[in-house]
């Protein structure tokens, strides 16, 4: 059963504090996106990654930090110097970044920081 | 740079009514365009999508969107809405050009459904 799993559901961290988010997909996308969401503001690309050991800034990325070490993950950490980390956040993929295709949405992540 | 504007923040129907979710895109060349569905908390769901060729789309659970040029408009429509149809609704364009696609997303607009 293919798709893009993000754990936990719902975190709760204290301010000041580093916190991953998982992302894993079983599609063999080569394209990986993080997006986060805040109600009535759309999606926001922080990141995104074509291949394996490569990745790029998006729209917001000060104040997060991604790795790509294998091409079916592509956590992200909200560093304590992201000022306000507290949002939804999706993980995507697609076959490739290099042609126009559809991304694959996992189920999200709800970050919240006190 | 691509832009996409979704004007309408929230629309409430009956159930059994026609819908109709506009949708306005900035972008200098032909665009890739999309829809999106999410239910509350949850990912988000690909509708249907526009590349070329035929300008009315048709996608899942009913919807089909029309791409216009002219208008750089590509409003998305349904005959008869369910009230499993109650969700947020995105629009969003593709750049086709460069070496790194990207998607840039519009608002969003959330679709209420009365009994």
């Amino acid at each position: 059963d293919g798709g893009i799993t993000q754990s936990p559901k719902y975190l709760f961290r204290k301010e000041g504090q580093n916190v991953t988010l998982s992302c894993e997909q079983n599609l063999n996308h080569d394209a990986m996106y993080w997006y986060r969401q805040d109600p009535g503001q759309g999606l926001r690309l922080i990141y995104y990654s074509q291949i394996v050991n490569d990745f790029q800034k998006g729209d917001i990325a000060e104040g997060y930090s991604v790795s790509r070490e294998k091409k079916e993950s592509f956590p992200l950490t909200v560093t304590s110097a992201q000022k306000n980390p507290t949002a939804f956040y999706l993980c995507a993929s697609s076959p490739t970044s290099t042609t126009p295709g559809e991304q694959y949405f996992g189920p999200g992540t709800r970050l919240t920081v006190t | 740079a691509q832009s996409v504007t979704q004007p309408d923040i929230h629309i409430t129907v009956s159930e059994g009514a026609s819908l109709e979710l506009r949708c306005n895109y900035s972008y200098g060349a032909t665009p890739y365009l999309f829809w999106y569905v999410q239910s509350p908390g949850q990912g988000l769901q690909l509708l249907l999508k526009y590349f070329s060729g035929d300008t009315l789309v048709q996608g899942i659970k009913g919807f089909e969107a029309e791409f216009k040029r002219s208008q750089s408009s590509f409003n998305l429509r349904k005959p008869s809405v369910h009230w499993s149809d109650a969700a947020e609704y995105f629009c969003a364009v593709g750049d086709s050009g460069g070496s790194n696609y990207k998607l840039t997303f519009g608002k969003g607009t959330l679709l209420t459904v009365n009994p």
